[in-house]
């Protein structure tokens, strides 16, 4: 069955530091991942999306994020985080065949100035 | 261009009432989705739609019911409200084609207090 897990349930950053937060995910072929972004009281945005070819793929607001399929692993970053990326993160999970849309627990990130 | 439109944004029910969820999208989409949001457990899928006329169980389904009216609608009923259905549920639909899906575009939520 198709899964993802994100280990970091909570994660503060400095205004400016570099961010990374992390998504496994278990699927025998190539899935499509997403992450997704979440501010209090709010609906789910579109940060940036995997379907195929290039790895490294770019989002809004200036987020990356990398596929890797050696470690099933799509990990999201930034190299400099602002206080508005306050919010909650999540990775979810595609797999046409099975048309179901499957998404991790989150991380909610602080950011302190 | 409204997207997906999910009525009511906020409810209150009593333990035991009956209540429907309604969920419209107007993008042409094939596959819909019901989703819990509770604290700490992220999005939980409760049922889903791959095309008009298919329904399937998520994670939690259980206590729930699904109707895909026609490709613009899918709806989620509770036949009997309990306090542990109370949650924030989002209503997301995708498109498929030739293999290749969009992704998920999400209603604004219905905030549901069962007291």
């Amino acid at each position: 069955a198709q899964s993802v897990t994100q280990p970091d349930i909570h994660i503060t950053v400095s205004e400016g530091a570099s961010l990374e937060l992390r998504c496994n995910y278990s699927y025998g072929a190539t899935p499509y991942l997403f992450w997704y972004v979440q501010s209090p009281g709010q609906g789910l945005q579109l940060l940036l999306k995997y379907f195929s070819g290039d790895t490294l793929v770019q989002g809004i607001k200036g987020f990356e994020a990398e596929f890797k399929r050696s470690q099933s692993s799509f990990n999201l970053r930034k190299p400099s985080v602002h206080w508005s990326d306050a919010a909650e993160y999540f990775c979810a999970i595609y797999t046409g065949t099975a048309s179901k849309l499957t998404f991790g627990t989150g991380t909610r990130l602080q950011v302190t100035l | 261009n409204a997207g997906v439109t999910q009525t009511p944004k906020f409810q209150v029910l009593k333990t035991g009432q009956s209540m429907t969820l309604q969920c419209a999208q107007d993008m042409n989409h094939n596959s819909m989705y019901w989703y819990r949001q509770d604290p700490g457990m992220g999005l939980r899928l409760i049922y889903y739609s791959a095309s008009e006329g298919t329904t399937d169980k998520g994670e939690v389904p259980n206590g729930y019911n699904v109707s895909r009216l026609n490709k613009r609608e899918f709806s989620l009923r509770l036949e009997s409200a309990a306090p542990s259905q109370t949650s924030v549920y989002f209503c997301a639909s995708t498109l498929t084609a030739r293999g290749v899906n969009t992704e998920a575009f999400f209603g604004q939520g219905t905030r549901l207090t069962v007291v």
